[in-house]
């Protein structure tokens, strides 16, 4: 298997501009999650999906953050218009479904989009 | 108070040596515990779950106390290639889908 795929690996843009991430997750699984990784707040969960609906969208930022899952393959996280305080590494991870007996299953991460807004 | 805290180190350990740190949580209703490892501008990988009576893997014990909420993993007989930052991840029985991360043990193992 792939693995979680993500792209762009690096995007580096100016302030005001849209953003789009994306993200491909392991055939099978159906729960997805978005990351965003900085050194200051560490790793956050922004938004997470179960059979493409999104189920805990608390961790988003702001209005300007999107994400959207239109089938069970594909996935984008969106920001509109992009600030400098944006810049970090966002992840995608991909699992099975939760199980009320066994509990969370194990996150694959995707490698990663580095971004920077100057 | 953050949910998950952990010791952002470093630790230096000599290799061969052993390492062992702790993470702290919160919220008396987490029921499932892992720790990830995260190198250096990687992602998380899973290194292993944390079990009630404690578990090993290889080099790795991990240890769950749950009346003082910690959750602990050592490392023996140090590896360079151990050096890299530990999560400690923690999940409650109401949010089964939902993991919360700590920020990090950073391990550096010298030759």
């Amino acid at each position: 298997d792939a693995g979680v795929i993500q792209s762009p690996r690096h995007e580096v843009t100016e302030m005001g501009q849209e953003v789009t991430l994306r993200c491909k997750p392991i055939s099978g699984h159906n729960s997805l999650f978005w990351y965003r990784q900085t050194m200051m707040r560490g790793l956050e969960l922004l938004i997470y999906f179960n059979n493409n609906v999104p189920i805990d969208d608390s961790g988003m930022p702001e209005d300007r953050f999107s994400a959207k899952m239109p089938n069970a393959s594909f996935s984008t996280l969106k920001i509109q218009p992009s600030e400098p305080r944006d810049s970090a590494v966002y992840f995608c991870a991909s699992s099975l479904p939760p199980s009320s007996l066994a509990g969370p299953n194990i996150q694959y991460f995707g490698a990663g989009t580095r971004l920077s807004v100057l | 108070r953050k949910e998950v805290e952990q010791d952002p180190g470093p630790f230096n350990v000599p290799e061969g040596a052993t390492v062992a740190f702790n993470c702290t949580y919160s919220n008396s209703a987490s029921q499932s515990f892992f720790w990830y490892r995260q190198d250096c501008r990687k992602e998380p990988k899973l290194l292993m779950s944390v079990y009630s009576s404690g578990n090993e893997d290889g080099r790795f014990t991990a240890q769950l106390n749950r009346a003082s909420q910690y959750i602990s993993l050592l490392i023996r007989d140090s590896k360079l290639s151990d050096s890299a930052t530990y999560l400690c991840v923690v999940s409650t029985t109401d949010s089964w889908g939902k993991l919360q991360f700590g920020a990090g043990t950073q391990v550096v193992v010298t030759p």
